[in-house]
């Protein structure tokens, strides 16, 4: 399988600071990248695929981009609604698999 | 707009059986090139995919769970079921079930997903 390494595993950020959470694939995935956002008791949501793809309806303070096999998921200015746990996934390759998720906090 | 709702026993005996069904209203669910996926998320712990079933007749288990699991579907009512045997206290998790897009390679709408807890 190929294994999907997030970090930070959580941060803690003030309103309005840029954020950056990384997903390391082990082996090329192209662009084959999604991010979910999953918020305190809800289902997980679509954010981002083709790694750098806003789903429609995302804010534009969110951005994704790659460099190889490293992944970049970036708040551009943080408001309180971001707080969540955050996730990639690759798709390259079916099974696909999940990276263990960062926790987003507000300060 | 196409939603998913789980549903499930909540509470478990371990070494018993964990039987879900996932409840699909507002669409299809034999689109082309699509797969109905399981997947869980144990507490404190990230998402792990449970399997799929697409629209090829192949279904597809994780390695890890393979000998433990069986899945199902009732298209004429859109539903598709999860059967996990011999369940210990680390199937516990929340259950969520969604479409998986071969095309784009997505998992979007998910259900709200159902809580299942393996205690005695």
């Amino acid at each position: 399988d190929i294994q999907m390494t997030q970090s930070p595993s959580s941060v803690s950020a003030s309103i309005g600071d840029r954020v950056t959470i990384t997903c390391r694939a082990s082996q090329n995935i192209d662009n084959l990248l999604m991010w979910y956002q999953q918020r305190p008791g809800k289902a997980p949501s679509l954010l981002i695929y083709g790694a750098s793809n806003l789903q429609s309806g995302v804010p534009p303070r969110f951005s994704g981009s790659r460099s190889g096999t490293d992944f970049t998921l970036t708040i551009s200015s943080l408001q309180p609604e971001d707080s969540a746990t955050y996730y990639c996934q690759q798709a390259i390759i079916f099974p696909t698999t999940f990276g263990q998720g960062t926790r987003l906090e507000i300060k | 707009q196409l939603q998913l709702q789980e549903s499930g026993p909540g509470l478990v005996q371990p070494s018993g059986t964990l039987s879900l069904t996932c409840s699909v209203s507002g669409g299809s669910v034999t689109y082309n090139n699509y797969c109905w996926a399981w997947i869980r998320r144990p507490p404190e712990k990230g998402l792990e995919w449970i399997g799929a079933m697409c629209d090829t007749g192949k279904t597809y288990y994780s390695s890890t769970l393979k000998s433990r699991l069986i899945m199902s579907a009732d298209t004429s009512n859109k539903l598709f079921f999860l059967n996990l045997y011999s369940v210990t206290a680390a199937d516990t998790a929340v259950y969520y079930c969604a479409p998986y897009s071969k095309s784009e390679g997505w998992f979007d709408p998910w259900g709200q997903g159902t809580p299942v807890t393996v205690s005695s």
